[in-house]
């Protein structure tokens, strides 16, 4: 019965290589968020997706690419890893609209690059 | 830009004392206030949303005030117990925008 799953939990890899974080939601909603946070543990927004759109894109380099290939999942592909990209990636879903909009979170991918 | 910040950074309390954490934001033109806990190597579990309508929320031993005109909210928590150790996070939400706080590191000690 999870609400917002994310795989893999661990990730650890090399540096130049490229790898993709997997988010799925089964709660309906309409839009779905990336965040980073980072060793101070600040979260910060990356990508938002709403209806299968692109609604936001923060300042982060385009080697992230935000994919979803129905309105259930958003995934998270990340080209040419650098060691800054260290960092745990959370994943987050709210309804559009409508009185009850607060966002639900998945447990969160830790991603370590070497 | 919108900046939120939360004091004090770190709290340490013995079981049973009533707590508040601060949440303070810069700009009033805000949707919403969500209060998160994130458990070490946790994802965010959500404890209250507060419209920018809405003066307060009540769950539990948790309540959470906003004004939005000072820019500020607080989350109170009542009769603090072991298990309420974690970082508590706020949120606003502007627009489609979503910026955090960085965190207050509450230890209640038994």
């Amino acid at each position: 019965d999870t609400a917002v799953s994310q795989t893999p939990k661990y990730l650890v890899t090399q540096m130049g290589n490229d790898k993709s974080i997997k988010c799925e939601q089964n709660l309906g909603h309409d839009t779905m968020y990336w965040y980073k946070q980072d060793s101070k543990k600040f979260l910060k927004i990356m990508f938002s997706y709403n209806n299968k759109e692109l609604i936001i894109n923060e300042t982060v380099p385009n080697r992230f690419s935000p994919k979803s290939p129905d309105k259930a999942h958003l995934n998270l592909h990340i080209n040419s890893l650098e060691l800054g990209d260290s960092a745990v990636y959370f994943c987050a879903s709210r309804p559009s609209g409508g009185y009850l909009n607060e966002q639900f979170f998945g447990p969160g991918t830790r991603l370590t690059v070497l | 830009k919108q900046e939120v910040t939360q004091i004090p950074a770190a709290l340490s309390v013995p079981e049973g004392e009533n707590l508040v954490l601060n949440c303070s934001f810069t700009d009033s033109a805000i949707y919403n206030l969500q209060w998160f806990r994130q458990d070490p190597g946790k994802g965010l579990t959500s404890l209250l949303l507060i419209q920018s309508s809405q003066r307060e929320q009540t769950s539990g031993r948790l309540n959470a005030s906003l004004d939005k005109s000072s820019g500020r909210s607080t989350l109170y928590i009542a009769a603090s117990q072991p298990g309420d150790s974690a970082t508590y996070l706020c949120a606003v939400r502007g627009g489609n925008q979503f910026y955090f706080g960085t965190g207050t590191s509450l230890t209640v000690i038994p």
